[in-house]
């Protein structure tokens, strides 16, 4: 159980184009999910903390303007990075906590590669 | 905010020796420190986790070890295998009421087990 899928797993696009990675719970229902990116040797860094049916919470230095975060569901979370630049380009990892677990564990999804070209 | 520090930056340990990668955190309200490992291009995988109401956790050969006086946390890999060689970040949480946790994670810790 506890499974988290991502889709795309990879995804080129060109500067300035908008592109939208989806995060799934598969088998839970997920109140909190998060996202994260990490560039190449380096750590997970935490963008923003998406609560189902409010807004998401954003770390210092993210511009929510753009990169969108909408949780609608129970099972879904999607990020948007809008006018996406060479810079974007990353690896972008989302986590979701289950409901009602009692421990504090996140399951991570598998990532999706942005390539900015 | 918490800030997470790790040590070593890379480590290489001969096949069946031990390695040991150390944490601090600044926060002492963190009670929660997971260790996550992470082959290139993957996601995180939780391989042991540790609460603050405890000093010690063993797995097999990994063990997680936590002096919350200090703030300070280590993991542990005993009789290391090639396959252990990965990444490996720990990280540290605190808890927020209704909602989730947040996860600051460590710089990383290239693990390298030769033969």
């Amino acid at each position: 159980g506890a499974v988290v899928s991502q889709h795309p797993s990879r995804v080129i696009c060109k500067s300035g184009t908008s592109v939208k990675i989806e995060c799934r719970s598969l088998d839970f229902q997920a109140t909190t999910m998060f996202w994260y990116r990490q560039f190449p040797k380096q750590s997970l860094m935490l963008m923003a903390t998406s609560n189902e049916g409010s807004k998401a919470t954003y770390e210092q230095g993210v511009e929510k303007d753009k990169f969108l975060i909408n949780h609608a569901s129970l099972t879904l979370s999607t990020l948007t990075v809008t006018s996406a630049h060479p810079e974007d380009s990353s690896f972008y990892i989302c986590s979701a906590r289950a409901v009602g677990r009692a421990g504090y564990e996140q399951y991570f999804g598998p990532g999706t590669r942005l390539t900015v070209t | 905010g918490e800030n997470v520090e790790q040590h070593p930056s890379t480590l290489s340990v001969q096949e069946g020796d031990s390695a040991v990668i150390k944490c601090t955190y600044s926060d002492s309200a963190s009670n929660y420190f997971p260790w996550y490992k992470q082959e290139l291009g993957k996601r995180p995988q939780l391989i042991i986790d540790i609460r603050s109401n405890v000093g010690e956790k063993k797995d097999q050969r990994i063990a997680v070890t936590l002096n919350k006086t200090a703030k300070h946390f280590s993991l542990h890999i005993t009789e290391t295998q090639p396959e252990d060689s990965a990444v490996y970040f720990c990280a540290a949480s605190i808890g927020i009421t209704g909602g989730g946790n947040k996860l600051t994670f460590g710089t990383g810790t290239q693990l390298k087990v030769e033969l």
